[in-house]
């Protein structure tokens, strides 16, 4: 069955530390998200990308970065970690060959920066 | 700046009764309407989807849609504890070809049994 995993789910990491979350789907979606979650801001957009070598900021990409070499993956990174960066971060992603706009996601990967 | 606006809860439900989530949305061209349903320590899950105005029932779930008055609801009938979740709506942008959504701050419902 097609999925999308994240990997590490759980990271721990210091001030400064340059940390990459891997996301990884079998969708074969063109269009894949990185968003961050934390009490009291819903879902935030960080960065996307609609196909191989395309990338776009969201509303809250300082301190972010992400490639798309392939279709299947999008990893994430954070340049040197902060405090501020601690939060759940969900990948996700959708099809363009549709006009719906539905996401599925991945399972989440919770970071906490020290 | 469009939005998405939801009652953030916690909206506390008897077992058994009707759960009622209610979403206004700004972008009066939106066309396409989603739910989500969110466990805690969990990754959204869609639930529904809804593009024309009136009802859509997917099992103990309706969506209902009034573009008019630029809402969209999920009821849930004979809610059970395993419904106690966070709702979230979320909207595509009329005239906006990036497939983003814009996402409400969510509902957190308790079914209390």
């Amino acid at each position: 069955d097609a999925e999308i995993t994240q990997s590490p789910r759980h990271k721990i990491t210091e001030t400064g530390r340059q940390v990459t979350l891997a996301c990884h789907q079998t969708w074969n979606h063109n269009n894949m998200f990185w968003y961050r979650q934390d009490l009291g801001h819903g879902l935030r957009l960080i960065h996307y990308s609609y196909g191989v070598q395309d990338t776009n900021k969201g509303e809250v990409s300082d301190g972010y970065s992400v490639s798309r070499s392939n279709t299947e993956d999008l990893p994430l990174t954070l340049e040197s970690a902060a405090s501020s960066q601690t939060s759940v971060y969900f990948c996700a992603s959708s099809d363009r060959t549709g006009s719906y706009n539905e996401q599925f996601f991945g399972p989440g990967t919770r970071l906490t920066v020290l | 700046q469009k939005e998405v606006e939801q009652n953030s809860g916690p909206l506390s439900v008897p077992e058994g009764a009707i759960a009622s989530l209610n979403c206004t949305y700004s972008d009066r061209g939106s066309q396409s309407f989603f739910w989500y349903r969110q466990y805690s320590g969990k990754s959204p899950e869609l639930i529904m989807s809804i593009y024309s105005n009136g009802d859509k029932e997917d099992g103990r779930f309706t969506a209902q849609l009034n573009k008019a008055s630029q809402y969209v609801s999920l009821l849930i009938r004979d809610s059970q504890p395993s419904d106690s979740a966070t709702y979230l709506c979320a909207v595509p942008p009329w005239r906006d070809s990036n497939y983003q959504l814009i996402w409400g701050a969510g509902t957190k419902l308790i079914i209390k049994p």
